[in-house]
């Protein structure tokens, strides 16, 4: 039963440009959180996806924007890269059913670097 | 607005010892609260989850308790081996969203 997946693993980019990640949600499972964790801290919720759609959000800018498929996986997209987006990308998968009382099962994130 | 705390920061023992991690919370109205594990470069690793309705949950050597009125849970990990060696993470998820709510996290160190 595969688990939570990313890509890539790790990303190098510079300041201004953009960046789009992936993540498969763990099989069965069809709610998509992403959250963002910088060095030495706790992640910070991004936005949240299900039926293709951002149902929730954090407090992050509009530079971050996301997509839900069909088939559950999810992008998430950074515009306009600053030295700040640099961090651990981190994409949790959860059912919509239940959704209160289920755990969220985490992939092993996208290490993004913006240099 | 929630907010989660967890003391120590960083935590070093030796093998064998029984270690208690900290963890505080702002909005008692929480759904449940989970334990997650992170091991350098990696993701979350989920150990225990808490519903609001619970005081403890047990699994292997770990154990977790919660007090929802008091804003607080404990990690209690017995006999700590190296390979216990990571961050561990508490997380609360509540309010008008679905949203986890995390700690800055405890790293432990297990020396041999």
């Amino acid at each position: 039963d595969a688990g939570v997946t990313q890509s890539p693993t790790h990303l190098i980019k510079t300041r201004g440009q953009q960046v789009t990640l992936r993540c498969s949600p763990k099989s069965g499972h069809d709610t998509v959180s992403w959250y963002q964790q910088a060095l030495g801290q706790g992640p910070q919720f991004i936005f949240q996806y299900y039926e293709e759609e951002e149902r929730q959000r954090g407090n992050f800018p509009d530079r971050f924007s996301g997509h839900q498929f069909p088939n559950y996986s999810s992008e998430l997209n950074v515009n306009a890269l600053l030295l700040g987006d640099s961090a651990l990308y981190l994409c949790a998968s959860s059912t919509r059913t239940g959704r209160w009382d289920q755990p969220q099962h985490f992939g092993d994130g996208t290490r993004l670097s913006i240099l | 607005k929630q907010e989660v705390t967890q003391i120590p920061a960083a935590l070093s023992v030796p093998e064998g010892e029984n270690l208690v991690l900290n963890c505080s919370f702002t909005d008692s109205a929480i759904y449940n609260l989970q334990w997650f594990r992170q091991d350098p470069g990696k993701g979350l690793t989920s150990l225990l989850l808490i519903q609001s309705s619970q005081r403890e949950q047990t699994s292997g050597r770990l154990n977790a308790s919660l007090d929802k009125s008091s804003g607080r849970s404990t990690l209690y990990i017995a006999a700590s081996q190296p390979g216990d060696s990571a961050t561990y993470l508490c997380a609360v998820r509540g309010g008008s969203n679905y949203k986890l709510t995390f700690g800055k996290g405890t790293l432990l160190t297990v020396n041999p």
